[in-house]
């Protein structure tokens, strides 16, 4: 079956610094979704990726789909205390049903 | 957030004993989920439907049952719990977007589920 790969699992962080999580599905997907989850909250829909190559920005979020549409990373800049949270991607091969990563959990120190 | 309520949200039990998680969504999405979470898994897919009364298994389904006998309501069942169901259950729906199989997911609050 499809198996979505994620890392690192943590990442701690300096208010200010740089961040990124890495995904890699074993199959080819159709489409890459972002999600993040706040500490004891529920996961939230940040974004799908869907074209070969494609990157897509929002504020200090970016994010990235591989050219053989099989990778994906999240990159955050100058991270804010705000942005704590564990983020998953979900990779879809087209039937509704999305495999999750195991999530990157990003801690910033202030 | 798609108008998704999850309940109990918290419930403690004993091994042995059936318990059944309700999901209510407002919005007659076709698709809905139930995944469980634990520390180092992420979300595990545990049933999924797309339709009344259509169902099917997931990655982690043994031990689970659900139904679905109306659009708006997606149960699961432990028949009978056991200490390794302890986890946070969340059910989602998938708001379809045009016709291109785009969709993007919306999640419920979350139920912690305590089995001792």
């Amino acid at each position: 079956g499809q198996q979505v790969m994620q890392i690192p699992q943590y990442q701690h962080v300096q208010e200010g610094e740089d961040f990124t999580t890495y995904c890699n599905s074993s199959t080819t997907l159709s489409n890459i979704q972002w999600y993040k989850q706040r500490p004891g909250g529920h996961p939230v829909f940040l974004i799908q990726l869907v074209k070969s190559g494609e990157v897509k920005k929002q504020k200090r979020l970016t994010f990235q789909f591989g050219e053989a549409k099989k990778n994906s990373s999240l990159h955050i800049t100058a991270t804010q205390t705000t942005d704590v949270g564990t983020y998953f991607c979900a990779g879809e091969g087209g039937s509704y049903i999305p495999t999750f990563g195991r999530g990157t959990s990003l801690i910033v120190h202030p | 957030d798609a108008g998704i309520t999850q309940s109990p949200r918290h419930k403690v039990t004993e091994t042995g004993t059936p318990v059944t998680l309700r999901c209510h969504q407002t919005e007659n999405h076709r698709y809905m989920y139930w995944y469980r979470q634990d520390p180092g898994h992420g979300l595990r897919l545990i049933h999924y439907s797309y339709g009344v009364k259509d169902t099917d298994k997931g990655e982690v389904s043994d031990g689970y049952s659900v139904s679905r006998s109306k659009t708006e309501d997606f149960l699961l069942t432990l028949e009978s719990a056991t200490s390794s169901q302890t986890s946070v259950y969340f059910c989602a729906i998938s708001r379809l977007k045009g016709a291109g199989g785009l969709s993007e997911q919306f999640f419920g609050p979350g139920t912690r589920l305590t089995v001792l």
